[in-house]
This record gives structure tokens, sequence and C-alpha cells, in this order.
């Protein structure tokens, strides 16, 4: 059955520390996005990527950082400068490469990322 | 500029009775529109979406929605809630000149189905 897979569903990150995130996706979707979610806001794009070895910054990319070396695989590095990290953290994929593309995202079920 | 609104942050409808979840939209060019639902703790999955046509939209789970050019609003609705339709709901907007990149979610409502 095909779908996105984020790992952990939990993160905790120490002060100082640079923590990834997993995301995998069988379904050969071209492109991939990193969300995050806050309580009360809606989603807002952190990087988003349309095809192996590109990616492009979103709405909110700072203290944020990503590779996108394989189709399947887009992983999301919050680094130390991010001084908010905490929040749920959604990836995403469709089928196309953002041109003019009426399909749906398929979400991954989130890591939610805290600081100790 | 793109925008959508969802002007209530909660709706409470008892089970068995009809339900609507507002939201309104702004774009340049002709919308491309989407609802999501998330369960807590889950990501977000699609319900249903408005690209050309009919401005009667049916989507999974027996939802609806509604296009309105002229009010710029896309409601969705469905005519007996269930007490399993408990969620948060998005809706989300693109311009159609845009990429897929550039959609922008509401930032939810919360509906409460009581039994």
């Amino acid at each position: 059955d095909g779908g996105i897979t984020q790992s952990p569903k939990y993160l905790f990150r120490k002060e100082g520390q640079n923590v990834t995130l997993s995301c995998e996706q069988n379904l050969n979707h071209d492109a991939m996005y990193w969300y995050r979610q806050d309580p009360g806001q809606g989603l807002r794009l952190i990087y988003y990527s349309q095809i192996v070895n590109d990616f492009q910054k979103g709405d909110i990319a700072e203290g944020y950082s990503v590779s996108r070396e394989k189709k399947e695989s887009f992983p999301l590095t919050v680094t130390s400068a991010q001084k908010n990290p905490t929040a749920f953290y959604l990836c995403a994929s469709t089928m196309d490469r953002g041109g003019d593309s009426n399909q749906p995202q398929h979400f991954g079920d989130g890591t939610r990322l805290s600081i100790l | 500029a793109q925008s959508v609104a969802q002007p209530e942050d909660q709706v409470n409808v008892a089970e068995g009775n009809p339900l609507t979840v507002k939201c309104t939209y702004s774009v340049s060019g002709n919308p491309y529109l989407f609802w999501y639902v998330q369960y807590p703790n889950r990501g977000l999955q699609f319900l249903l979406k408005y690209i050309t046509g009919d401005n009667l939209v049916k989507g999974s789970y027996g939802f609806e929605a509604e296009f309105n050019k002229s009010q710029t609003s896309f409601h969705l609705k469905k005519p007996s809630a269930l007490v399993s339709d408990s969620a948060l709901y998005f809706c989300a907007v693109r311009d159609s000149y845009s990429s897929a990149s550039k959609i922008i979610f509401g930032s939810g409502t919360r509906l409460s189905i009581r039994p």
C-alpha cells in the first residue's frame, strides 16, 4: 500500500543540537514538501522540492535545511539556529512537478518535535 | 496575493443534524480549492476538490462542498453529521496559474459532533 512514512513520531531536541526528520514516499511522486503546523494556525511551508537534487525555500525556511538525493526521500534538518522548533511537522507529496496541477497533496502522519 | 479564511475556530453540531464549515478565498485568477481533514496526531487527509465544472462537488465520507464564485466561498457540508466526523478541517486554495507549492491553507476549523 503506497504512502508517506515520517519518522520518528516524537522527537526531542536539546539546546544547540541539530535533529533530522525523515520522510519517505513510495508513491513515485515528483514533488515533496515540508510544512510546520502550530496550534490555531494553518500549515506553513518550510521547503519544497519538485525534482531530485533541487529544492526551494518556502515561507519559513530560516533555521531549517533539506536534501533531495533520492526521489523517495526528503529529510528535514532542524538546526540550532531555529530558536522555536516546537511544532508538528508534516511531509507531503504530489504527483507532478508543481506545474499546472490540480492534484491534492498526500500527507504523512507527522513528527512532533519538542525541546528538552 | 492569495488568501483563504476559515472564520470559525470551532463548529458544534448535534449528531444527525446537517453541518457546514465555512471557507472564503481570494486569488488573482481561477481558484483550485481543496478540503482536508485531520484527526489527532495524524496527517491531513484529502476530502474533495474543486477545479472546474459543477459547483457542487462530492467527496469522501459523505461530504460535499459548494463553490460560489460571486461570494468567493467554498463551504463544506454534510447532510447528517456523525460523531466520527469530529476532527480538524482545513480549506486550501491556490491560483490555477501558480505552482502547487503556492497552495495556502486556512487556519482550520474544529468540528465537534455531540451524540
